[in-house]
């Protein structure tokens, strides 16, 4: 079964608000992972936090972690058009580093 | 400082032939995982490999696929006798030191066609 699992399937804003996107897993884990993904590009990186971490900043993101309800945020806020892309969780829970992704989140900013 | 290459970035096949995938990881990285991603899906993990070495191939298929990344050279993940169910994204993804806390970076993709 898919150990991440994201909301909203898709999410279309408009420019300069706030987005928001949600994952859930099942197993515990050493760490979640954001990344993001252009339409028909690779993955870029954009956040990590660990297990015993609760909230993670790093510039216009902001990630959330509640492992009682295993369970994370992503928050992009004063979105732009050129965030506009698949937003993909993933979870680390073995010892070898192995990521588990989600199905992803499609966001859409208009300009 | 280049980054995780991937080559061909788009291959296509035909139903019955072999697709060989290439993977060059980050400069002093010696731990390659590569992940398959079907239109609209996430990416699911296929194999972990060290230098010379498959560490966890859980999610390899168990027939027609194989990787290796030797000692010299890139790692391959080579699939035997495509079909066109093979069609995806290819990403593989390279880190230092194998600690899960450590952030893997991923290579722009192969794109297989399987006609």
């Amino acid at each position: 079964s898919q150990q991440g699992e994201e909301d909203p399937q898709a999410l279309s804003i408009q420019e300069g608000e706030n987005a928001t996107m949600n994952c859930s897993y099942k197993t515990s884990i050493n760490n979640l992972q954001w990344y993001r993904q252009n339409s028909g590009r690779g993955l870029v990186h954009l956040i990590l936090i660990r297990s015993n971490e609760r909230e993670k900043h790093s510039g216009r993101l902001r990630v959330t972690l509640d492992t009682s309800k295993k369970s994370s945020s992503l928050l992009i806020t004063a979105s732009r058009a050129a965030d506009t892309a698949s937003y993909f969780c993933a979870t680390d829970s073995s010892n070898t580093g192995k990521l588990i992704f989600g199905q992803g989140t499609t966001l859409q900013v208009k300009p | 400082n280049a980054g995780v290459m991937q080559n061909p970035r788009h291959l296509v096949r035909r139903r019955g032939q072999e697709a060989r995938l290439r993977c060059s990881p980050m400069k002093g990285h010696s731990h390659v995982y590569w992940y398959r991603q079907l239109p609209e899906e996430g990416l699911k993990f296929m194999v972990y490999l060290q230098k010379e070495n498959i560490i966890d191939e859980s999610g390899m298929p168990k027939e027609r696929f194989s990787a290796e990344f030797p000692k010299e050279g890139p790692s391959i993940l080579r699939i035997q006798q495509v079909v066109r169910g093979d069609s995806a994204a290819y990403f593989c993804a390279s880190l230092d030191s194998g600690r899960s806390t450590d952030t893997q970076y991923f290579g722009p993709g192969t794109r297989l066609t399987v006609l």
